[in-house]
């Protein structure tokens, strides 16, 4: 199985600001890296697919990058409603795997 | 608009089964894989498998091998999974998930969640 390191677990950031969370897996995966945010009593919500890409109807504030086996989602300018939890995803082969999840707080 | 409702909450005792339904609407359902995922109170998100909703082949996580099956009938556009011999710890909320992309494995829709409880 391919594993997913997700740094850090948690954060407190502020309003504005910028936020990096990293996502590194046990082997290349090429780009097949998604991004999902799940906000407490609510099903994820997909946010980044194959690495860099912008799911329909997700703020342009959010952005992916990477490839191979070091991924970086980055939210450039924190905004209240980003409060959440955020988990990568693997794709490239069964078992699907999950990072454990980075919760991002207010400082 | 896509939707993925699922049935509702099931209280179970140890060594029992669980069925969870997903019904699905506003796509072709026959199109695309349907993948579940299990989150456990306070936990992260755990891959359990995915059915091909056209061929009815699925594909399922190891650990839950020969505990789990997954079905679909097409008529009524639904997606099933059955976990058996059911313990403690699978005490979870469930989730169905729409897969697209290259390999089907971008969730973009999910369900609600179906909360299962293993509890004697």
């Amino acid at each position: 199985d391919i594993q997913m390191t997700q740094s850090p677990s948690s954060l407190s950031a502020s309003v504005g600001d910028r936020v990096t969370i990293t996502c590194r897996t046990s082997q290349s995966i090429t780009i097949y890296l998604n991004w999902y945010q799940q906000k407490p009593g609510k099903a994820p919500k997909l946010l980044i697919y194959a690495a860099s890409s912008l799911q329909s109807g997700v703020p342009s504030r959010f952005s992916g990058s990477g490839s191979g086996t070091d991924f970086t989602l980055t939210i450039s300018s924190l905004q209240p409603e980003d409060f959440a939890t955020y988990y990568c995803q693997q794709s490239y082969s069964t078992p699907q795997t999950f990072g454990q999840g980075t919760k991002v707080e207010i400082k | 608009q896509v939707q993925l409702v699922q049935s509702g909450a099931e209280v179970k005792k140890p060594g029992a089964s669980v069925k969870v339904s997903c019904k699905a609407s506003g796509y072709t359902f026959t199109g695309q894989f349907m993948h579940w995922v299990r989150q456990a109170p306070g936990q992260g998100l755990e891959w359990v498998g995915w059915i091909n909703p056209n061929s009815g082949h699925t594909n399922y996580a190891q650990r839950f091998q020969g505990r789990v099956t997954m079905s679909r009938d097409t008529s009524i556009s639904t997606a099933y999974m059955e976990l058996t011999n059911l313990r403690p710890d699978d005490t979870a909320l469930y989730y169905c998930a729409r897969g697209v992309g290259a390999t089907g494995g971008n969730l973009d829709f999910w369900g609600q969640g179906t909360l299962v409880t293993v509890s004697s």
